[in-house]
């Protein structure tokens, strides 16, 4: 079983719509999440990161946490052309441990 | 104008040289981290560093090597030894929040060709 399963995408969504990106983890030791998105090309830049169960909102942005199911999602409220790029999923044990990267979902938004 | 800066943009390298990537911060972190990504994968953490003049191989550290002489400073040596190493290189700096968190931030990448 992979450390960190995302869905390669593309995930394609009409512009003002909800996206919505998934992510399960096998550690169950992860203590925190953290959310970036890369654009072609580019380097990945942090969005959000999160700590406790539940939901935490920033902006058009919330993450979502399970620690249970093992799951942690990102919803894009109102998707712009400009939201278009791969989100990389990563949980992290704590300390000393190493961050574990996703592949990341590729995020389409349509005009 | 606080930051990672990776140099250079662009490399190209003939097969059995030996190229040495660039990675400097100004940040103050603790913690400099070196990762490939190829098309259609993950991240992958080469070699990582929490303090100066210590580091730790990471899951893909044969055909690299890397020194941290200064904390400001962690570069990237890909040696011959590196049957593949056609990639974009990421650097990352990391510093623990009071809650004994890394958060990492990324420089702006080496995209590296053998020619």
């Amino acid at each position: 079983q992979k450390e960190v399963e995302q869905n390669s995408g593309p995930l394609s969504v009409p512009e003002g719509a909800i996206a919505s990106l998934n992510c399960t983890y096998s550690d169950r030791g992860s203590q925190s999440f953290f959310w970036y998105r890369q654009y072609s090309g580019k380097s990945p830049e942090l969005i959000m990161s999160i700590y406790s169960n539940g939901d935490k909102e920033d902006g058009r942005f919330t993450a979502q946490l399970n620690k249970a199911s093992q799951y942690v999602s990102l919803l894009i409220r109102d998707s712009q052309p400009s939201d278009s790029a791969t989100y990389l999923c990563a949980p992290y044990l704590g300390g000393y441990q190493k961050v574990t990267f996703g592949i990341g979902t590729k995020l389409q938004v349509i005009p | 104008d606080g930051g990672i800066t990776q140099s250079p943009k662009y490399l190209f390298r003939k097969e059995g040289q030996n190229v040495t990537l660039s990675c400097e911060q100004n940040l103050n972190h603790d913690a400099m981290y070196w990762y490939r990504q190829d098309p259609g994968q993950g991240l992958r953490l080469i070699y990582y560093s929490q303090i100066v003049n210590d580091f730790q191989k990471g899951d893909i550290a044969e055909g690299y090597s890397v020194s941290r002489e200064k904390k400001e400073s962690f570069p990237l040596t890909v040696t011959s030894a590196q049957k593949n190493p056609t990639a974009f290189y990421l650097c990352a700096s990391s510093m623990k929040d009071l809650l004994l968190t890394d958060t990492q931030y990324f420089g702006p990448g080496t995209r590296l060709t053998v020619l």
